[in-house]
């Protein structure tokens, strides 16, 4: 069956630097993947959202790769501040209205 | 003010009795979707109705139950016999496109003892 791999140790940083988290995955191919923000007790946000054909993308100070020959994802923050301190989810698809499959999540703590 | 909104944010049940969970959306997005999150554990999916009076099982439907009678409403039932029901539940829709990233309500936090 699928499955999604997220380091479940949470990732300690200091302030400014970049944060780098993985998202691995096995026995499946999709089209889309897609990184989600959660905070405790709260509804996960999306983010951004990657398609299989392109490498990397871009916003703010969010970078998204994936590598479909890996089965790799790494979601990368830049110039981390305290309130970037949340659990990140990657989740995937095969688009349209196929069911999203969500990893654990990674703890991420930015520390001033 | 667009949303999510789901109702309420802590329930406390006793065993035995069955439960509704309010989830409606104002966004005018046709696909909404029920989560449960347990700790250490990616988001499970409960059921999920991509039209009006149409719905779909889940990868862990079986002690729940669903309704889709109008297009801002997606209210879920956890009954006596989902055998643990103590969880965080979210709510969730996404527009009709290709892209299916979703746009989650705040959550119910259910405690049944």
């Amino acid at each position: 069956s699928q499955k999604i791999e997220q380091n479940s140790e949470a990732l300690n940083i200091q302030e400014g630097k970049t944060a780098t988290l993985t998202c691995n995955y096995t026995n499946y191919s999709p089209a889309y993947l897609q990184w989600y923000r959660q905070d405790p007790g709260r509804g996960p946000v999306f983010l951004l959202l990657i398609r299989e054909n392109e490498k990397e993308k871009r916003k703010e100070r969010l970078k998204v790769t994936f590598d479909t020959t890996l089965k790799q994802s790494l979601f990368h923050i830049t110039a981390s501040q305290p309130a970037d301190s949340a659990t990140y989810l990657c989740a995937l698809s095969r688009g349209g209205y196929n069911k999203l499959i969500f990893g654990a999540g990674t703890r991420l703590a930015v520390h001033p | 003010d667009g949303g999510i909104t789901q109702s309420p944010k802590y329930l406390f049940r006793k065993e035995g009795q069955n439960v509704t969970l309010s989830c409606e959306q104002n966004l005018n997005h046709d696909a909404m979707y029920w989560y449960r999150q347990d700790p250490g554990q990616g988001l499970r999916l409960i059921y999920y109705s991509q039209i009006v009076n149409d719905f779909q099982k889940g990868d862990i439907a079986e002690g729940y139950s669903v309704s889709r009678e109008k297009k801002e409403s997606f209210p879920l039932t956890v009954t006596s016999a989902q055998k643990n029901p103590t969880a965080f539940y979210l709510c969730a829709s996404s527009p009709q496109r290709e892209r299916n990233e979703q746009y989650f309500g705040p959550g119910t936090r259910l405690t049944v003892t």
